[in-house]
């Protein structure tokens, strides 16, 4: 059974503050999704990736596919950043999700 | 471009009474569909996913069910609402290869 694990649940930081989120699974995956959800519950979809590293503006993603683990990071956190972070592993077609980290920054 | 229309946004109901979510996808063909809910506090669990007309898969036993009447349409139902059916509903769509794309949700409150 796949299961996701993130880490930490919880985070405050202070304007401008490197933030990293990390995300592990336990099975072989295709891809590994990064969402954004919103204090009024929508979901954005963040990056997608089977390997390597992906960047867009202050954030950027990374995977270990050998030790199963992926990391979201945030330079120069923002008060607009505060939100949930969800990783989720990708199996055929299916989702599983991580329970988030809810991340705070404040100014 | 690919959009998800999902609706309504925030809908109270009574214990006892019908429900129907709709969920609608514009841009693509042939996509493959999810419903997942998001309980108070918990993480997102998938409740159906369709990979075409007609196909319906149930992850978990539940008191909804799914219909998928047309290629880019989706609905999610219940003849009689519990409380335990409260929370944060989700439609989803991907494609092979490709990231999945989410609606905006719609937050139900059975009472």
């Amino acid at each position: 059974k796949n299961e996701v694990e993130q880490s930490p649940q919880n985070l405050t930081a202070q304007e401008g503050e490197f933030i990293t989120i990390n995300c592990s699974y336990s099975v072989g995956i295709s891809a590994l999704h990064w969402l954004q959800q919103h204090p009024g519950g929508g979901i954005v979809s963040l990056f997608m990736l089977s390997s390597g590293k992906k960047k867009h503006g202050r954030l950027i993603a990374t995977i270990n596919i050998q030790e199963k683990h992926s990391s979201l990071h945030i330079t120069a956190s923002h008060p607009r950043d505060s939100a949930v972070y969800i990783c989720a592993s990708r199996n055929t077609d299916k989702l599983i999700f991580g329970t988030g980290t809810r991340l705070q920054v404040f100014p | 471009s690919q959009t998800i229309h999902q609706w309504p946004a925030t809908l109270v109901q009574p214990v006892g009474s019908p429900l129907s979510l709709e969920c609608t996808v514009e841009g693509t063909s042939n996509p493959n569909l999810y419903w997942y809910r998001q309980a108070a506090g918990r993480g997102l669990q998938l409740l159906f996913y369709s990979v075409g007309i007609g196909q319906i898969s149930s992850e978990v036993p539940q008191n909804l069910s799914a219909s998928r009447p047309q290629d880019r349409q989706f609905i999610l139902s219940s003849k009689k609402l519990l409380l335990s059916d409260s929370g944060f509903y989700l439609c989803a769509w991907s494609e092979r290869n490709y990231g999945y794309t989410f609606g905006s949700g719609t937050r139900l409150t059975v009472v």
